[in-house]
């Protein structure tokens, strides 16, 4: 079964610190990783997503680090601050499973507290 | 403007009991999905549906049916609920194209008592 490996399971940060979450993956096939954050109480959102043929992509505070050789990927959160406590998901998209989707493989979710 | 929207929000029934759960998309978008979300927040896939081809994630038992009446609606059935059926339910929605962009609805917690 394809796998999408996260860690660590839980994060506490002081606000203003560097937030740091990794994924692995074993399907090569994968061909888009994007990064899924979660409010208590609300559906997972789109925050930043990556293509393996790019090592690094940046957005605002947030950014996507690939390593295709390794199979590894992380978010970086910079100066996280405790409006960014939430759950975030790494997820690996690329396997066509009919119905005109490609199944998103979520990762098993990071709960980040930035505390003040 | 919501983009997708699920109704119930909240959903709390006996055992044996068969409920629905509805979700609308204004997006435009040609592709639906129903997710479960576990006590662990951990996100598995049930269902994706486009054009009317229905793909069924195999371990979902057949108690759970997808239903949808047009592109932009994608019902959730379930029969004969049982305690492990608690859980809160997203629907989500894609376009062809670009799949690793889902739009999710905001949930639906679902208790069995």
């Amino acid at each position: 079964q394809q796998q999408v490996k996260q860690s660590p399971q839980s994060l506490i940060v002081q606000k203003g610190g560097i937030s740091i979450i990794n994924c692995a993956y074993e399907n090569t096939a994968f061909d888009y990783f994007p990064w899924y954050q979660q409010f208590p109480g609300k559906g997972p959102a789109l925050l930043i997503a990556i293509r393996p043929d790019v090592s690094e992509k940046k957005e605002g505070r947030f950014t996507i680090s690939f390593n295709k050789s390794a199979k590894q990927f992380s978010l970086h959160i910079m100066d996280s601050q405790p409006g960014d406590s939430a759950t975030y998901f790494c997820a690996a998209s690329g396997a066509y499973s009919g119905a005109g989707s490609y199944q998103l493989t979520f990762g098993k979710g990071t709960k980040l507290s930035v505390i003040p | 403007d919501t983009a997708v929207s699920q109704t119930p929000k909240y959903l709390v029934t006996q055992m044996g009991n068969d409920k629905s759960i509805k979700c609308e998309q204004n997006l435009g978008h040609d592709t639906m999905y129903w997710y479960k979300q576990d006590s662990k927040k951990f996100l598995k896939i049930m269902f994706s549906y486009n054009n009317k081809e229905l793909i069924i994630n195999e371990t979902v038992p057949n108690r759970f049916s997808p239903k949808s009446p047009d592109k932009a609606h994608l019902n959730l059935h379930i029969n004969s609920l049982e305690l492990g059926d608690s859980a809160v339910y997203f629907c989500a929605s894609s376009q062809s194209g670009r799949p690793y962009e889902q739009y999710f609805g905001p949930g639906t917690r679902l208790t069995v008592t």
